[in-house]
């Protein structure tokens, strides 16, 4: 595809509910990552994906929060148990990078998660 | 630990008028800098990065920052605005091999006075 899609693009759920969130990067791009985005509260790295691997979780904010990634390509960010604090819109982001290469993100529309 | 402060939350300039976002990062080693932008229902777009080189770099839409090493700071400008630059600005550092963590600034809301 021409970028990085993200689906839904807005989703409402009940407190306590599990939701996923899905990313599907820009085709050849073999890092993914997702981000966080809050009101008033900018962005906040959650994990990064290097092919399946994950090499760095640090940002996930709790053990509700999982990612996958299969076949280098198509990522779900798992929200368990949803709170309302876990209200605020996901991005996914996906590059060429690889190790000793610089990194340049390109990201997608996100996904409005609002936790009732 | 890597961080990166963008002092001013919210301007107003008016449409012709000069701009100049503020921008200072904490990163121990040669940082890897960007500069995004989120228009209203947009994603996040690069404007320009810094990597190494010249300390002045130039970005779509007529935006140009300075790395300046001494103040640890990487200022957004450009010499004038129009109605379309209204958006949310974010600075932002890239951390660990590659870059492949990148941690942003809180962001600076711009807004155009016709």
């Amino acid at each position: 595809g021409a970028g990085v899609s993200q689906s839904p693009s807005n989703k409402v759920t009940e407190k306590g509910k599990d939701v996923e969130l899905r990313c599907d990067p820009i085709s050849g791009h073999t890092a993914l990552y997702w981000y966080r985005q809050s009101l008033g509260q900018g962005l906040e790295f959650l994990i990064y994906f290097q092919g399946n691997s994950a090499p760095d979780k640090s940002g996930l904010p709790s053990d509700r929060f999982s990612a996958e990634r299969t076949g280098g390509s198509v990522s779900t960010l798992t929200i368990q148990r949803t709170q309302q604090e876990d209200s605020a819109v996901y991005l996914c982001a996906s590059s060429l990078a690889g190790t000793g290469r610089i990194n340049e993100q390109f990201f997608g529309p996100g996904t409005r998660l609002t936790v009732l | 630990a890597q961080s990166v402060t963008q002092p001013d939350i919210h301007i107003t300039v008016s449409e012709g008028a000069s701009l100049e976002l503020r921008c200072n990062y904490s990163y121990g080693a040669t940082p890897y800098l960007f500069w995004y932008v989120q228009s209203p229902g947009q994603g996040l777009q690069l404007l320009l990065k810094y990597f190494s080189g010249d300390t002045l770099v130039q970005g779509i839409k007529g935006f140009e920052a300075e790395f300046k090493r001494s103040q640890s700071s990487f200022n957004l400008r450009k010499p004038s605005v129009h109605w379309s630059d209204a958006a949310e600005y974010f600075c932002a550092v890239g951390a660990g091999s590659s870059a492949s963590k990148i941690i942003f600034g809180s962001g600076t809301r711009l807004s155009i006075r016709p």
